[in-house]
């Protein structure tokens, strides 16, 4: 089965400190999608990436980017110039394409707390 | 639009009583999903149903039913409730031709807890 491991519990750093989430994935799948969700203090879950197995171009969207490395199984997201309302859960999950369509594993999640 | 609504937002129940968390969509969605969120544990997928008259099970389906007599509609039924099902409930929909391929919109969450 698709398994996802966010290893990294909670991380803390100052504010304007660049941060990276790690998140590895395992699936059997050669076609797959894979997410990054946050959930800020107030509870509700916000979409923020989705890639697809075939595209493994980088993505930088203002501060956030992403990079997804097949070799290594990894979809890892990095703040840069962190802030403090990025303090929050966040969320990597996996969908599979084929063998699972319809079947979404998370990880256990990132807690980041960015400090003034 | 209101996006993806979960009613009621806490609920405490007594062990052995049953009840219904209610979910609504208004984006004409076809894929809906209820996920818990336990401490620890990330999100995982109880029932989803990718358009009205279909469910499946998820990772953790048991003690809870669900049906979708319409696009609009999810309701998760917990049939006799014990504290392990203490948690966060969260319903979502996505966009069909996918299902959970596609990014999900989800609701406030559920918090529920079974004394």
């Amino acid at each position: 089965a698709q398994k996802v491991t966010q290893a990294q519990t909670e991380i803390s750093v100052v504010e304007k400190e660049d941060v990276t989430l790690d998140c590895v994935y395992e699936t059997r799948d050669t076609t797959y999608y894979l997410f990054w969700y946050k959930q800020p203090p107030s509870g509700e879950l916000v979409f923020l990436i989705r890639r697809n197995s075939f595209d493994e171009q980088n993505e930088i969207s203002g501060r956030y980017s992403w990079n997804f490395q097949k070799s290594t199984s990894s979809f890892n997201f990095t703040i840069t110039a962190s802030q403090v309302v990025d303090s929050a859960v966040y969320f990597c999950a996996l969908s599979e394409g084929v063998y699972n369509n319809n079947d979404m594993r998370f990880g256990a999640g990132t807690r980041l707390t960015v400090k003034p | 639009n209101a996006g993806v609504t979960q009613t009621p937002k806490f609920q405490v129940l007594k062990t052995g009583q049953s009840m219904t968390l209610q979910c609504a969509q208004d984006m004409n969605h076809e894929y809906m999903s209820w996920y818990r969120q336990d401490p620890g544990m990330g999100l995982r997928l109880i029932h989803y149903s990718v358009g009205a008259g279909i469910t499946d099970q998820g990772e953790v389906p048991n003690g809870y039913n669900v049906s979708r007599s319409t696009t609009e509609d999810f309701p998760l039924r917990l049939l006799s409730a014990a504290p392990s099902q203490t948690s966060v409930y969260f319903c979502a929909s996505s966009t069909g031709g996918g299902g959970s391929n596609q990014p999900q919109h989800f609701g406030d969450g559920t918090r529920l807890s079974i004394l």
